[in-house]
């Protein structure tokens, strides 16, 4: 069974610029959360969704948006984008709330 | 909301040592979950650890909920152990949103 898969691995976008992240869960998997990592603050959450509808919110600005699609697949996007917003993005799916499975990351920088 | 803390933050081990990591959660939870970051940023699942003990090759977890802690061994290290180990437990928001702890960096020498 495949796992997470996120795409692109890595990005470099300039200021102002906006960026969209990919994720596909493992099948099955109707859950898929996103994190942000950085070093200063950790893991940190951003969304939740589930069957297409965002479940809960980080406390994220209004630039970090997402969505599911109903084959369960994920985007994130980040708009307008600021040098602080350079970190790993995380995505993770889970089946029936248990484990947590997380696909290797994104990494962006924003320049 | 719920704070999750761990120690120690860092961690030098010689290959073979064991060692105890220690995960301390402000409130009650349902479950924990102990994760491993290698050096290429995957994080991955080592245990879902409601409660009690669980045991993967030289990996185990205890976490005892009533007291709100959970600790994570590591027997005869390997270099492939090293890493940072994180645990996490969920809000009470949904499945999803984990409060994660700020992790242990494990280095392990030859």
């Amino acid at each position: 069974k495949a796992g997470v898969t996120q795409t692109p691995r890595y990005l470099i976008k300039t200021r102002g610029q906006q960026v969209t992240l990919s994720c596909s869960p493992i099948s099955g998997h109707r859950s898929v959360s996103w994190y942000q990592q950085t070093p200063g603050q950790g893991l940190q959450f951003l969304f939740e969704y589930f069957s297409e509808t965002q479940r809960n919110k980080g406390n994220f600005p209004g630039r970090f948006s997402g969505r599911q699609f109903s084959n369960s697949r994920s985007e994130m996007n980040v708009s307008t984008l600021e040098l602080g917003d350079s970190a790993l993005y995380l995505c993770a799916s889970s089946l029936d709330g248990e484990k947590l499975f997380f696909g290797s990351g994104t990494q962006l920088s924003v320049l | 909301g719920i704070q999750v803390e761990q120690s120690p933050p860092d961690l030098i081990l010689q290959e073979g040592a064991n060692s105890t990591l220690r995960c301390n959660f402000s409130d009650s939870v349902n479950n924990l979950q102990w994760f491993h970051q290698n050096p290429w940023g995957q994080l991955i699942n080592l245990f879902y650890i409601p409660s009690g003990t669980k045991q993967n090759g030289r990996l185990s977890a205890t976490t005892v909920a009533t007291e709100r802690y959970s600790l994570l061994y590591i027997s005869s290290s390997q270099t492939t152990d090293s890493g940072v180990y994180f645990c996490a437990v969920p809000t009470t928001d949904s499945w999803g949103k984990l409060q994660f702890g700020a992790g242990t960096q494990v280095v392990v020498t030859p």
